[in-house]
């Protein structure tokens, strides 16, 4: 069975710090990975996904994350974060040939002035 | 705006009682997705339609059931419910041909309180 695990339920960060938002999953098999944002009020928007190839994968915003197949992490990541960048974050895994998608419980990112 | 719609945005009702939330997704997306967000779960995947029938199901309740309809929208249909159906139900949709790894998009959500 898969499983999605997100270490942090809340992230503070100053405006202009680096962030990084941790993920790791549980697979036996080979997986998809995404990472999706919802800002308050709204649906969950896909951020970024990671379905093969390059391991660093940029997405919108400035995010961008690295599969790490060893560790079996998906971190997200952005250089400089925005007080617009306040939402929650979340990480899913998918398997390819099956239609189920497992989110992570969430990580809130709270941007500080 | 994702193009996903969800019907009510806000809903009210005593336990016991039974409702239904409506989703139009995307003009041509043939995949519907149902998920439940909560406190205490986080997002739960509840059951995948594609193009009319049913392709995936997670952790629905025997007392929720869904359809998808030949113009493609979804409902989902909750009944005898109690006051731990109280959540955030999203409804998603994607085109449907390439599977898992497909982009989601999500409507707003219809909030479900349970007196």
């Amino acid at each position: 069975a898969q499983s999605v695990t997100q270490l942090d339920s809340q992230v503070p960060v100053f405006e202009e710090a680096p962030v990084e938002l941790r993920c790791n999953y549980s697979s036996s098999v080979s997986v998809y990975l995404f990472w999706y944002v919802q800002y308050p009020n709204q649906g969950l928007q896909l951020l970024l996904k990671y379905l093969s190839g390059s391991t660093l994968v940029k997405g919108i915003n400035g995010f961008e994350a690295e599969f790490n197949k060893s560790q079996t992490s998906f971190h997200l990541r952005k250089p400089s974060v925005h007080i617009s960048d306040t939402a929650e974050y979340f990480c899913a895994v998918s398997t390819p040939g099956t239609y189920k998608y497992i989110f992570g419980t969430g990580t809130r990112l709270k941007v500080l002035a | 705006d994702s193009g996903v719609t969800q019907t009510p945005k806000h809903l009210i009702t005593a336990t016991g009682q039974r409702v239904t939330l409506r989703c139009s997704p995307r003009s041509g997306d043939l995949s519907v997705y149902w998920y439940q967000q909560s406190l205490d779960q986080g997002l739960q995947f509840l059951i995948q339609y594609y193009n009319g029938e049913e392709r995936a199901k997670g952790n629905i309740l025997e007392r929720f059931s869904a359809q998808q309809f030949p113009d493609l929208h979804s409902e989902l249909n909750l009944s005898s419910l109690e006051l731990g159906d109280s959540a955030l139900y999203f409804c998603a949709s994607s085109r449907g041909l390439a599977g898992a790894q497909e982009t989601q998009y999500f409507g707003p959500g219809t909030r479900l309180l349970v007196l």
